[in-house]
């Protein structure tokens, strides 16, 4: 088993760029999320899913976007991305929510220039 | 909204020191999560408690929920132990509340 498998590891966009991280698991898990890390503060969701074709916002979804279209994959897109995108981000899943054992990808450093 | 506070922020010990993070929220809670973030920035799952004690190794992690508060514990610490242990909880819905981890650092 891979895992969580997060691509790519790092990335340098100008303003304005767009880009699509990926995120990929194979442990069969239902739910999937998006956090950011930000320096000197705790992760923050982004968007999560309970399934695929079901996703939700978390506490910081402006300027992102998700989709879900099959179980194993959970993409994040960045349209138009602005400094302030500039963060660690990490994929994670778990089999039944936030009351089980979370499984983080290794995580991608973004930075916007 | 749940606030989660860690302490210390930061702590350097010798090895094989006894260590013990705390981590407080503000309301009740379904479930906590003791994190270890690597240097390298890889963050692995210790601990998912809802009540109780629970060791693994060399940890062992703490949590009452009358009083709000759990403790991850480091019994005869290592270089190796040293990384960014983070808390966090999970309250209504699916998401999480992170603390914003304690540096520990252990020097041989």
């Amino acid at each position: 088993n891979a895992g969580v498998t997060q691509t790519p590891k790092f990335r340098i966009l100008k303003i304005g760029q767009s880009m699509t991280l990926q995120c990929t698991q194979d442990m069969n898990h239902n739910y999937m999320y998006w956090y950011r890390q930000d320096p000197g503060m705790g992760l923050k969701l982004i968007y999560y899913s309970v399934g695929a074709g079901i996703t939700d916002k978390g506490e910081v979804p402006n300027g992102y976007n998700v989709s879900r279209s099959t179980t194993e994959d959970f993409p994040l897109r960045l349209e138009l991305a602005a400094p302030s995108q500039t963060s660690v981000y990490f994929c994670a899943s778990s089999r039944g929510g936030a009351s089980e054992k979370l499984f983080f990808g290794s995580g991608t450093q973004l930075s916007v220039l | 909204k749940n606030e989660v506070e860690q302490s210390p922020q930061n702590l350097t010990a010798q090895e094989g020191e006894f260590i013990t993070i705390n981590c407080s929220y503000s309301v009740g809670i379904s479930a906590l999560h003791w994190l270890q973030q690597h240097p390298g920035g890889g963050i692995v799952s210790l601990f998912m408690l809802s009540s109780g004690k629970k060791k693994h190794g060399r940890l062992i992690a703490t949590i009452n929920i009358q009083e709000k508060h759990s403790s991850l514990h480091i019994t005869a610490s290592h270089p190796r132990d040293s990384a960014v242990y983070i808390c966090a909880v999970r309250g209504g819905a699916d998401g999480l509340t992170f603390g914003k981890g304690t540096h520990l650092i252990i020097q041989p």
